[in-house]
């Protein structure tokens, strides 16, 4: 099946340094890539959507100035966390589209645990 | 706006005891619906999923059916087994509008013990 990687699975920063996150497609070409946080026992909340050469759209009340998203490529998407503060620890997921936004499955990355000091 | 609501867990049960989670939304229109699986440490899986009215979604002896009337999506399994310990995602997708976009519940833990 569709395989998704998360890069760093887990990383831990100070206060007001950036973190990048990397979401891969490893055996596929993602059309779309969608970046979801998720709070402890609650849902995960869509931030962003990222069709490859485009520019990201954010959901309602995300800052897209600190949650940087990158799809350069086909297979590659980044999330770049700036300036972070403790309030931005989280658990991170991307997901991959592999046939355009209306019709397909999205596929799952493991996740990145976030923690800044 | 779209929304799915999910009974809280978490869930504790027997191995080969009878599993039901329950999920309802709120939509307009007659979204997709899924259910998505989350064990320990990995990414979500999709699970199953129906796409119209009445539908069933099956998989690995895991049943849901798409019940317009009562907007739910009620995730079944006969007996279940410890290796079925994770959290269940019910979630939606809009048929029009919404792009891929899905609406996720809050999830459910089940925990299976021998």
């Amino acid at each position: 099946g569709a395989v998704v990687s998360q890069h760093p699975s887990r990383v831990i920063c100070k206060s007001g340094t950036s973190v990048k996150i990397e979401c891969r497609s490893l055996d596929f070409q993602a059309t779309t890539m969608f970046w979801y946080r998720q709070f402890p026992k609650q849902s995960l909340m869509l931030m962003a959507t990222s069709n490859e050469g485009s520019k990201a759209t954010y959901e309602q009340g995300v800052e897209k100035d600190k949650f940087l998203i990158n799809h350069a490529s086909l297979t590659l998407s980044t999330l770049t966390v700036t300036s972070a503060h403790p309030e931005d620890s989280s658990f991170y997921i991307c997901s991959a589209s592999n046939r355009g936004v209306n019709t397909d499955t999205q596929y799952f990355g493991p996740g990145t645990r976030l923690t800044v000091l | 706006g779209n929304s799915v609501t999910q009974m809280e867990g978490p869930v504790t049960l027997s191995e080969e005891a009878f599993l039901t989670i329950n999920c309802t939304y709120t939509a307009t229109g007659y979204p997709s619906l899924f259910w998505y699986v989350q064990y320990p440490g990995e990414g979500l899986q999709l699970l199953l999923k129906a796409t119209k009215a009445d539908d069933k979604g099956s998989n690995k002896g895991f049943e849901a059916t798409y019940r317009k009337e009562t907007t739910s999506f009620h995730l079944e399994k006969g007996s279940v087994q410890v290796s079925d310990s994770a959290v269940y995602f019910c979630a939606l997708r809009p048929l029009t509008g919404g792009g891929n976009k899905l609406t996720f519940g809050t999830g459910t833990q089940l925990k299976v013990e021998l």
